[in-house]
């Protein structure tokens, strides 16, 4: 298994382009998420999504759209590119249940990408 | 959402045991206790997890206090390699809410 993949690792954007960070997992994973993580602090969550079709907001949705039409992608579109969206940003996947013997809830990390808004 | 305290940062020499200590008093009855860590520039990785017996696996152990008030991640023989910031996070449903975490440093 690839695991948890993202594209691009770097991008580098001018104040009010758009762009899609692209997420995609081959573990069958039903729950998938964005967090980004700004220098010097924690993970913080964007969007998450329980299952195909089913999209939810985390902590910090302002100016990032989602969409879940498989259950292997989940690609996260940034509308309007702006300095304060400079980040690296993971995506990550679990099994939302019990399954085959996993843990709930052991997420998997993605190797993220570096977003840079000038 | 449930919340953890953690030290903002530990060192420890290398190939000595190293005790990370996380406070979640508010945890509820149906809440793990689950253990991550990201080692520089990569994304965080599962450690280890417990809901109220201790744990062991080939990467550390985790010790769960008896009210389940708190709990430690144990790190046997710490090694270069373990130098991260280690979080300690509750998982009652997904999503898992990360905190700032411990940044642990090891000296050789």
């Amino acid at each position: 298994n690839a695991g948890v993949t993202q594209t691009p690792k770097f991008q580098v954007l001018k104040t009010g382009q758009s762009m899609t960070l692209q997420c995609a997992q081959d573990m069958n994973h039903e729950y998938m998420s964005w967090y980004r993580q700004d220098p010097g602090m924690g993970l913080r969550l964007i969007h998450y999504s329980v299952g195909a079709g089913i999209t939810d907001q985390g902590e910090v949705p302002n100016g990032y759209n989602v969409s879940r039409s498989t259950t292997e992608d989940f690609p996260l579109r940034l509308l309007s590119a702006a300095p304060s969206q400079t980040s690296v940003y993971f995506c990550a996947s679990s099994y939302s249940k019990r399954y085959r013997g996993s843990v709930p809830d052991t997420q998997y990390f993605g190797p993220g990408t570096r977003l840079t808004v000038l | 959402d449930a919340k953890t305290t953690q030290p903002n940062s530990m060192e420890s020499n290398e190939e000595e045991p190293v005790h990370l200590p996380c406070n979640h008093s508010t945890i509820s009855g149906t809440d793990y206790i689950h253990w991550y860590r990201q080692l520089p520039s990569q994304g965080p990785e599962y450690v280890i997890h417990g809901l109220t017996s201790n744990v062991n696996n080939r990467m550390a152990s985790l010790a769960i206090a008896e009210d389940r008030k708190s709990s430690t991640l144990i790190l046997h023989r710490a090694t270069l390699r373990d130098a991260a910031v280690y979080y300690c996070i509750l998982a009652g449903n997904t999503p898992l809410v990360f905190g700032k975490g411990t940044r642990l440093s090891v000296i050789a």
